[in-house]
């Protein structure tokens, strides 16, 4: 399983666009980079998947360079309502054991 | 879509008392998945069943903890002898076995040992 490395906290204000960069150096070929979020008390939410370029859908974008050792989440005009914490997941249909470290908890200000 | 469902949302043991959690996942979904949570970390995999098998557990998971998916659907988590380092958040996962199948999640049941 591909280990990732993100950051552990971002500020940001509202209306602004909050850019996540996740590191997946030893990704593999037939990995996937899955982002989630989790608000207090909640279990994780699938945000958006990718494989490679760039995947949008009415959340965020994912943008993965050519190489894919990185992936970037994009939140266009975070509200308060988008402070939560955000985990990039990496692995194929089969990895059930997926790690979803510390994630990153991102704090929107008004 | 219902969602995943978990029962109950909040327990509080006294420890050395057995507690058993329930999850009902998405009714097509044949993956299911326990993760546990604590404060500031990401939810740890422990146990992943596809249909009624139980196909891998994690080291996490010592002799006092078992589940069950009797007949693929709900399952069920308990844990004997419990400890005041049980505590955590207990969550449900399921999905299918599409190639781009992500987790889905119920809200998890917060243990508390005291």
């Amino acid at each position: 399983l591909a280990k990732t490395t993100q950051p552990i906290s971002m500020d940001s204000y509202e209306g602004q666009e909050v850019n996540i960069t996740c590191s997946h150096n030893n990704i593999a070929t037939n990995d996937y980079i899955t982002w989630y979020q989790q608000f207090p008390s909640q279990g994780p939410r699938f945000i958006i998947q990718g494989y490679k370029t760039k995947v949008t859908n009415e959340v965020a974008s994912l943008f993965i360079p050519a190489d894919r050792k990185s992936s970037t989440l994009s939140l266009p005009r975070v509200s308060l309502s988008d402070t939560a914490v955000y985990y990039c997941l990496v692995g194929d249909s089969n990895d059930y054991k997926l790690s979803f470290g510390a994630g990153t908890t991102v704090t929107v200000r008004a | 879509d219902t969602g995943v469902s978990q029962d109950p949302r909040h327990k509080i043991t006294k420890r050395g008392q057995n507690v058993t959690f329930r999850c009902d996942p998405i009714s097509e979904h044949n993956r299911l998945y326990w993760y546990r949570q604590t404060l500031g970390q990401g939810p740890e995999f422990l146990t992943y069943f596809q249909n009624e098998a139980q196909l891998e557990k994690s080291r996490l998971l010592s002799d006092r903890f078992s589940a069950e998916r009797p007949k693929g659907s709900f399952s069920t988590l308990e844990i004997q002898r419990t400890e005041q380092g049980d505590s955590a958040m207990y969550l449900c996962a399921s999905s299918s076995t599409g190639v781009l199948s992500p987790l889905h999640f119920g809200n998890g049941t917060r243990l508390t040992v005291t």
